[in-house]
């Protein structure tokens, strides 16, 4: 069975660079999308992009276009800020086409990051 | 950006008795409506998609409905297990997919 597995917890300056890893276990990604959505204390979750590796497109939710880079592997999120804290998820998404996919099946548990100095 | 609400915020209900959680768009989004679980602590986990389907594993009293801009998430016979919130999710229009603010589903 497919799971997207991450770490646990993080803290990260406001300003610098901040990169989360999904890996996944079992199974092959590479027949899915992979999205990663966020979300912070008390607040739904929130999408901030997706990247299908069968078709090497990535796409951004315009909020975070330009602050934001997705691989296959990771998660880069420039300069946090405070407002940046939440928990980031990994999860697979089923493709639709090759820019764009259906609803998440599996998530991962999730990476607790917290933007301070 | 489609805007999903989901009412009521907080919905109290005994175990044993059926809950109805209601989603609207601001736009219709055809039947690609999906419905998660959260527990505290947890990732959340995909009981519904397109509408009515329910994912792999998912019990039966669990039922899903609507389509165009109104959805109903629908409990049957509440279990301890189910306490938890809930959220819609639309993946009809994007960028962005985007989520309901949940609804949060306690004992009575």
């Amino acid at each position: 069975q497919v799971q997207p597995v991450q770490s646990g917890a993080e803290v990260t300056r406001p300003g610098s660079s901040l990169k989360i890893f999904c890996k996944a276990s079992g199974d092959s990604f590479s027949n899915y999308a992979i999205h990663w959505v966020r979300q912070a204390p008390g607040q739904g979750p929130e999408h901030m992009g997706q990247i299908i590796p069968s078709f090497g497109t990535v796409k951004y939710a315009p909020k975070f276009e330009g602050r934001v880079t997705i691989t296959a592997s990771y998660m880069e999120l420039r300069s946090p800020r405070s407002e940046d804290t939440a928990v980031y998820y990994c999860a697979r998404g089923v493709i639709r086409d090759m820019y764009s996919s259906l609803y998440f099946d599996h998530w991962d548990q999730g990476t607790l990051v917290t933007v301070a100095s | 950006e489609i805007v999903m609400t989901q009412s009521p915020a907080t919905l109290s209900v005994s175990p044993g008795e059926r809950a109805t959680l209601s989603c609207r768009a601001s736009q219709t989004v055809s039947s690609n409506l999906a419905w998660y679980q959260q527990k505290p602590g947890q990732a959340p986990r995909l009981l519904i998609y397109d509408a009515s389907t329910r994912a792999t594993g998912i019990p039966a009293r669990f039922s899903g409905s609507g389509s165009g801009t109104d959805f109903t998430l629908t409990i049957s016979s509440l279990q301890s297990e189910d306490f938890a919130v809930y959220y819609c999710q639309q993946y009809n229009n994007w960028p962005p997919y985007t989520f309901g603010q949940g609804t949060k589903l306690e004992i009575k």
